[in-house]
């Protein structure tokens, strides 16, 4: 089955700590995306990679990190210089960064206490 | 910035009966992207329905039909003969290099 894929469902950390929220994909899609939820709002765009080795900061991209060394990865860094880290992480990916459509993870439920 | 909103915070809607989702957007473009997603209580986004700019056609997919009107930026989600797993949130979207998506419409679906 071609999708992609987030782990894990829910994440807790302690303040204070990094944590790295994984997604991977299968679709052989060149870009991918990291956005945030919050309730009673929609998505913010965190970062964004049209190809391997390249990304580009989004909206809100303080306190967070990424890389992307493959294609099929795109791991998300919540670092402690990220002052409301709670909240819904969502992946997704799409063919190209242009007019697309985009496909999503089921996303990542962090909790950071 | 490209804007999106969704001025309906909650919409509900009877068993059967269709329903339209507003939606307009802010931009200085003609060639861009419009969809439509569905977040249900697992909170997967899934596709409901895109539209290319450049058509006049208005898109459809089987219950869910789309009126857009290019020129008023407005871009609506109608769904019709609603059922109980229509039930969800909806967020408009628009892509010309990134996604912008609107705060969304809580659809309930009574029975």
């Amino acid at each position: 089955d071609g999708g992609i894929t987030q782990s894990p469902k829910y994440l807790f950390r302690k303040e204070g700590q990094n944590v790295t929220l994984s997604c991977e994909q299968n679709l052989n899609h060149d870009a991918m995306y990291w956005y945030r939820q919050d309730p009673g709002q929609g998505l913010r765009l965190i970062y964004y990679s049209q190809i391997v080795n390249d990304f580009q900061k989004g909206d809100i991209a303080e306190g967070y990190s990424v890389s992307r060394e493959k294609k099929e990865s795109f791991p998300l860094t919540v670092t402690s210089a990220q002052k409301n880290p709670t909240a819904f992480y969502l992946c997704a990916s799409s063919i190209t960064a242009g007019r697309n459509e985009q496909y999503f993870g089921p996303g990542t439920r962090l909790t950071v206490t | 910035a490209q804007t999106v909103t969704q001025s309906q915070p909650e919409m509900s809607v009877q068993e059967a009966e269709t329903v339209t989702l507003s939606c307009t957007y802010d931009t200085s473009e003609s060639d861009y992207y419009l969809f439509w997603y569905k977040q249900p209580p697992s909170r997967q986004m899934i596709l409901v329905i895109r539209q290319e700019a450049y058509k006049q056609q208005n898109a459809t997919e089987n219950r869910f039909s789309v009126n857009f009107q290019k020129a008023a930026k407005s871009f609506s989600l109608k769904i019709s003969d609603s059922q109980l797993g229509d039930a969800a949130m909806y967020f408009c979207a628009y892509k010309e290099n990134d996604m912008r998506f609107g705060a969304g419409t809580r659809l309930t679906v009574k029975p």
